[in-house]
């Protein structure tokens, strides 16, 4: 099976920009969870779509958002960048919803100027 | 906010030693699991046990859980240079079903 992919890979963005991120989880998982990485914060859960629905959502301001298609693809976006997004972005898909491992795509490294 | 902290930030060690990582997290979990980061990449799931569980066992990997002291400690045994990662623990609080990463445990193996 093909794993979790993610694109772009690499981004940069400047202040006040908005971004869009893709997803595309393992043929048959129907969750799929985000996640911002950076050295300060370490990972910190973004929101995780099942069935296209947000079913948790972690402590990030309403700037970020995404969305589940029926395919279970999935899109993260953040509005009006500040420089503190600069971060890696992973997404995980995992076959069920909560407690299930999760498998991660490479990750999608924004930066923001 | 993270729940786990991870002892030792960072490790270094010889190939061929064993390697131990401990976890300590606060709340009531349904299971605990443990990833591997190489540098700037995804993470890769190694082992899950579950709350009922005390220890798992999966090639090198060892993982017990005390769950009366809300702890776990990986252990890699006769390591190797390509285990050089960052390794993190995750819970999967019960009621939240969602992951809450650890800080992670830098693991460099020595040629």
């Amino acid at each position: 099976k093909a794993g979790v992919t993610q694109t772009p890979r690499y981004l940069i963005k400047t202040r006040g920009q908005q971004v869009t991120l893709s997803c595309s989880p393992i043929s048959g998982h129907r969750s799929v969870s985000w996640y911002q990485q950076t050295p300060g914060q370490g990972l910190q859960f973004l929101f995780e779509y099942f069935s296209e629905t947000q079913r948790n959502k972690g402590n990030f301001p309403g700037r970020f958002s995404g969305r589940q298609f029926s395919n279970s693809r999935s899109e993260m976006n953040v509005s009006t960048l500040e420089l503190g997004d600069s971060a890696l972005y992973l997404c995980a898909s995992s076959l069920d919803q909560g407690y299930y491992e999760q498998y991660f795509g490479p990750g999608t490294r924004l930066t923001v100027t | 906010s993270q729940q786990g902290e991870e002892d030792p930030q960072a490790l270094s060690i010889q190939e061929g030693e064993n390697a131990t990582m401990n976890c300590s997290y606060k709340t009531s979990i349904n299971n605990l699991q443990w990833y591997r980061q190489n540098s700037g990449r995804g993470l890769v799931h190694l082992i899950l046990i579950r709350s009922n569980e005390r220890e798992k066992h999966s090639g090198r990997l060892r993982v017990t859980l005390d769950t009366s002291k809300k702890s776990s400690s990986l252990l890699i045994t006769a390591s190797r240079a390509a285990d050089t990662a960052s390794y993190f623990c995750a819970t999967a609080d019960t009621g939240r079903r969602a992951l809450t990463f650890g800080s992670g445990t830098r693991l460099q193996v020595q040629p």
